[in-house]
């Protein structure tokens, strides 16, 4: 069974820019999530989707946003790039969210660098 | 204001020998621990969870301890492989409302020495 896949693995842009991530999920999975590892601070949680809505939403700001399509695959979009988004994005699949039942499975994630 | 706090950001261990990893919260809505591993250009993947409804659970060479008294909860690694050196975060989640979320440590870098 495929695991999560996230395109693209690496990328670079430059201040003011924006980007996005793509994230498809375990086959069958409905539940997606993104977070941000940044050195030395762990992951932080951005937000998770599940059939197409917004359940939870972290602590960032406007220009960090998502949705999620029909087939469960997800996008995270962050606009006006800033140097402090250098980081590396991860997203991670469950079959229903409910983070108290199970594990997230995650991707390989994508390493953002903004120069 | 960290939630989950993995005070070491580093251990070192000789093969053969017992690895502890340790990790503290403070929010006492949690009611489900779990830790993850993480190699370098890889994914976090599950390792083991703990409810806290029960105060030890195993699997193999893996064992995770939670004191909710003491909202700390620690993972046993024996024997230690050299293979298991990697980052570990310890998670944690809230069952009740619609919580979808995991919050993490910032991780300790595990190095098991051969």
């Amino acid at each position: 069974k495929a695991g999560v896949t996230q395109t693209p693995r690496y990328l670079i842009k430059t201040r003011g820019q924006q980007v996005t991530l793509s994230c498809s999920p375990i086959s069958g999975h409905r539940s997606v999530s993104w977070y941000q590892q940044t050195p030395g601070q762990g992951l932080q949680f951005l937000f998770e989707y599940f059939s197409e809505t917004q359940r939870n939403k972290g602590n960032f700001p406007g220009r960090f946003s998502g949705r999620q399509f029909s087939n469960s695959r997800s996008e995270m979009n962050v606009s006006t790039l800033e140097l402090g988004d250098s980081a590396l994005y991860l997203c991670a699949s469950s079959l229903a969210g409910g983070t108290y039942t199970g594990e997230l499975f995650f991707g390989e994630g994508s390493r953002l660098t903004v120069l | 204001d960290q939630q989950v706090k993995q005070n070491s950001p580093s251990l070192s261990v000789q093969e053969g020998r017992i690895s502890i990893l340790n990790c503290d919260y403070t929010n006492s809505m949690f009611d489900y621990f779990l830790w993850y591993k993480k190699y370098p250009a890889e994914g976090p993947t599950f390792l083991i969870s703990i409810s806290s409804i029960k105060d030890k659970n195993e699997d193999g060479r893996f064992t995770v301890f939670l004191n909710k008294s003491a909202k700390h909860l620690s993972l046993h690694i024996v024997p230690s492989q050299p293979g298991d050196s990697a980052v570990y975060f310890c998670a944690a989640s809230a069952s009740g409302g619609s919580n979808y979320k995991l919050t993490f440590g910032k991780g300790t870098l595990l190095t098991v020495n051969p």
